[in-house]
């Protein structure tokens, strides 16, 4: 029944590495997102994409690129890891651009940088 | 971009009373009303939504209200039970609007 995959539920890397942070989803959805949620934060969008190839900017994009090759996997890079970049990751997706769809979030990643 | 207030921030209700959570947004274009839950260490999932053309939506003990002239909608849980406990997010939004954040939400605690 699992609709949206994310590779790794736990990560430990060192500052400096580059990171990368893949999601699957298998419901043939236009949009994906990467979100991270830091206690009393909320959830803040970082990159989304309504379309292959195609990519925005959220709210706090810096640190941060994404990939997007085909339709079902979004990918999220972290050039330069850094030890505030330490968070649960969400990624998500949802159905169409014209119209509002709720979205499906995959279980996390939860990365820490030492 | 839109506003979105949630009350409360946190919530401790008794076993089987109610629980209601407000969300007040600031865009009348607004058409689409969703509610999200998030048991601690799990994905947030979707439970509930509404659009602009209905004013309650209900789903055995959860139900969406929505009050677009004040521009504020509502969770109710009746006959709250321990698995009720959880953070739930609303966000509001237009169509075509992508660049959604969500709030910190409402933490809901349901006592034994």
């Amino acid at each position: 029944d699992v609709k949206v995959t994310q590779s790794s539920r736990y990560l430990v890397k060192r500052t400096g590495e580059k990171v990368f942070l893949e999601c699957v989803q298998d419901m043939d959805h236009e949009n994906m997102f990467w979100y991270r949620q830091d206690p009393g934060l909320g959830l803040r969008l970082i990159y989304f994409s309504y379309d292959v190839k195609m990519k925005e900017k959220g709210d706090i994009p810096e640190g941060y690129s994404v990939s997007r090759e085909k339709k079902e996997r979004f990918s999220l890079i972290l050039e330069s890891a850094s030890t505030n970049q330490t968070s649960m990751y969400l990624c998500a997706s949802s159905f169409s651009q014209a119209a509002n769809y709720g979205y499906t979030f995959g279980s996390g990643t939860r990365l820490t940088v030492v | 971009g839109e506003n979105v207030e949630q009350h409360p921030s946190t919530l401790s209700v008794q076993e089987g009373d109610s629980a209601v959570i407000k969300c007040t947004y600031s865009d009348s274009a607004s058409n689409y009303f969703p509610w999200y839950k998030q048991e601690l260490g799990k994905r947030p999932q979707l439970i509930i939504d509404i659009r602009s053309n209905v004013g309650e939506k209900k789903d055995q003990r959860i139900a969406v209200t929505l009050n677009k002239t004040a521009k504020h909608f509502s969770l109710h849980i009746t006959e709250t039970q321990p698995e009720d406990s959880a953070v739930y997010f609303c966000r509001p939004s237009v169509s075509n609007d992508y660049k959604l954040s969500f709030g910190a939400g409402t933490t809901v605690t349901v006592r034994a």
